[in-house]
C-alpha cells in the first residue's frame, strides 16, 4: 500500500501562472518531506523540502507548505515557466528510519507558453 | 563534476541471467541507495548504504543483491534475472543519512525478455 500519494498524474498551466502540486501520506511517523523534479531519461533532482516542525518554506519562485493535520502537502510554483515542465515526485521519511524514504508517483507538469 | 555516475545505463538481459548495475559518487557521501522505478509508480527502495561496510533493505529487496564496495561504489546484482524486474534504477548519495536530500545517476534502463 503506498504510504505516498500523487493522486494527478498531470497537470497543465499557463505560462506565468500559479502550479500547484498536491501529495498525501498516510504514516504520522512522516516528518521530512521532499520534492523532486525529474527530466526525461535523467535522475531526479532536488527542489525543495520541509521538516514537519514547520508548516511552509519558500525557495524562490518554489513554495512547499505542509498540513499536518490532513497529511497533506503541496508545491507552489509562481510563475510558472516553461523550463518547469517535468515530472514532480513528493518524498517522505520518518525520523525513526530516515534512510527509508517513500515516493508518490509522480505529476507531469506541463507549463504552456 | 560528475556526481552520480551509473553503468550501464540500458541493458537488455534473457530470464536467469545474472547481471551487476554499476554506481560510482564523487562527492564523498557516506549513505548510498538504490531505487527502482516503474510506469505509473514511484520509486522505490530496493536496498541502502547508511556508510560504509553497512548495508539494509529497502522496500522490495527480493531477487537482489548489494554490495558497498568502497565509500564511494555501490553495487546492486540481480542473480537471476526475472521479467518483473524489468524496471529504470537509479542510485543515489546522500551526505549522510537522516534527513538529507539525495542526488541521483541518470538511471540504468533494465529490460529482461
Amino acid at each position: 500500500d503506498q504510504q505516498v500519494k500523487q493522486n494527478s498524474p498531470s497537470l497543465s498551466v499557463q505560462e506565468g501562472r500559479i502550479s500547484i502540486l498536491n501529495c498525501d501520506y498516510t504514516n504520522s511517523m512522516f516528518d521530512y518531506f521532499l520534492w523532486y523534479k525529474k527530466y526525461p531519461a535523467e535522475g531526479p533532482t532536488f527542489l525543495i523540502s520541509i521538516s514537519s516542525i514547520k508548516d511552509k518554506n519558500e525557495d524562490g519562485r518554489f513554495t512547499v507548505f505542509l498540513n499536518k493535520s490532513a497529511k497533506h502537502l503541496s508545491l507552489h510554483i509562481v510563475p510558472s515557466q516553461p523550463g518547469d515542465s517535468a515530472v514532480y515526485f513528493c518524498a517522505a521519511s520518518a525520523l525513526n528510519n530516515f534512510n527509508k524514504f517513500y515516493f508518490g508517483s509522480g505529476t507531469k507538469l506541463n507549463v504552456k507558453p | 563534476n560528475a556526481g552520480v555516475t551509473q553503468t550501464p545505463k540500458f541493458q537488455v538481459l534473457k530470464t536467469g541471467q545474472s547481471m551487476t548495475l554499476q554506481c560510482a559518487q564523487d562527492m564523498n557521501h557516506n549513505s548510498m541507495y538504490w531505487y527502482r522505478q516503474d510506469p505509473g509508480m514511484g520509486l522505490r527502495l530496493i536496498y541502502y548504504s547508511a556508510s560504509e561496510g553497512t548495508t539494509d533493505k529497502g522496500e522490495v529487496p527480493n531477487g537482489y543483491n548489494v554490495s558497498r564496495l568502497n565509500k564511494r561504489e555501490f553495487s546492486l546484482r540481480l542473480e537471476s534475472a526475472a521479467p518483473s524486474q524489468t524496471s529504470v534504477y537509479f542510485c543515489a548519495s546522500s551526505i549522510a543519512g537522516g534527513h538529507q536530500p539525495q542526488h541521483f545517476g541518470d538511471g540504468t534502463r533494465l529490460s529482461i525478455l
